[in-house]
């Protein structure tokens, strides 16, 4: 099994501000078959970035995704309002499919 | 618009059982892989269950392979996950989520429904 480890676990930030957010694997994620979702409070994740820097569809430029093997990182190059939730890794490379625990972008 | 629909979560006791459907809409059910992807109280997100567009083929991790069972109707373009032998550790909102590519990449997401398991 492949386990994710996000960091930081929370990240105290102000609008404006380009977070990287990191997601580490235990073992090399086949192919590059890395996901972000972004979920709010009260609702279901969505889908931001595939194959580990393919924006999804809809997705603001602003979103940008990179890294390979085992690192992977998430960047917000300005903070909108709407962009504080929680941020989620998963491989989707092997079964069993994995998640990281999360990472929370709050408002500072 | 693609439309899943989740149904079924209620508060069952420990030990029992409990089928959740999720209705699809908006997209050919028949040509796209499906999971179920559920999430504890204040807690992060565990793959449940995946199947073949076809229901031919299906995947479980380890802490419900035995006691959980996904199936699919095309024909009624409804995905359904049959919970056996609940533990308390099942209690979460459980989302029904449609694969793209076929390869456990999840484009589309119900809203979820809640299944609380009580002793």
């Amino acid at each position: 099994e492949i386990v994710l480890t996000q960091s930081p676990g929370t990240l105290s930030l102000s609008p404006g501000e380009g977070p990287t957010l990191s997601c580490r694997a235990s073992q090399s994620v086949s192919s590059s078959k890395l996901a972000w979702y972004q979920q709010k409070p009260g609702q279901a994740p969505r889908l931001l970035i595939f194959g580990a820097s393919s924006r999804a569809t809809g997705i603001p430029d602003r979103f940008s995704g990179s890294g390979s093997g085992t690192d992977f990182t998430l960047t917000i190059s300005r903070l909108e309002p709407e962009d504080f939730a929680v941020y989620y890794c998963q491989q989707y490379g092997s079964t069993p499919l994995t998640f990281g625990q999360g990472t929370k972008l709050e408002i500072k | 618009e693609v439309q899943l629909v989740e149904s079924g979560g209620n508060l069952v006791q420990f030990g029992g059982s409990l089928r959740l459907s999720c209705a699809a809409s908006g997209f050919t059910f028949s040509t796209f892989a499906m999971s179920w992807v559920r999430q504890a109280p204040g807690k992060g997100l565990e793959w449940v269950s995946s199947i073949s567009y076809t229901g031919a083929k299906t995947y479980y991790p380890d802490s419900v392979r035995g006691r959980f069972t996904v199936s699919r109707d095309n024909s009624k373009s409804t995905l359904y996950l049959q919970m056996n032998s609940l533990r308390a550790e099942d209690t979460a909102v459980y989302y029904c989520v449609r694969e793209v590519y076929n390869n456990g990449l999840f484009d589309y997401w119900g809203q979820g429904t809640l299944v609380t398991v009580s002793s």
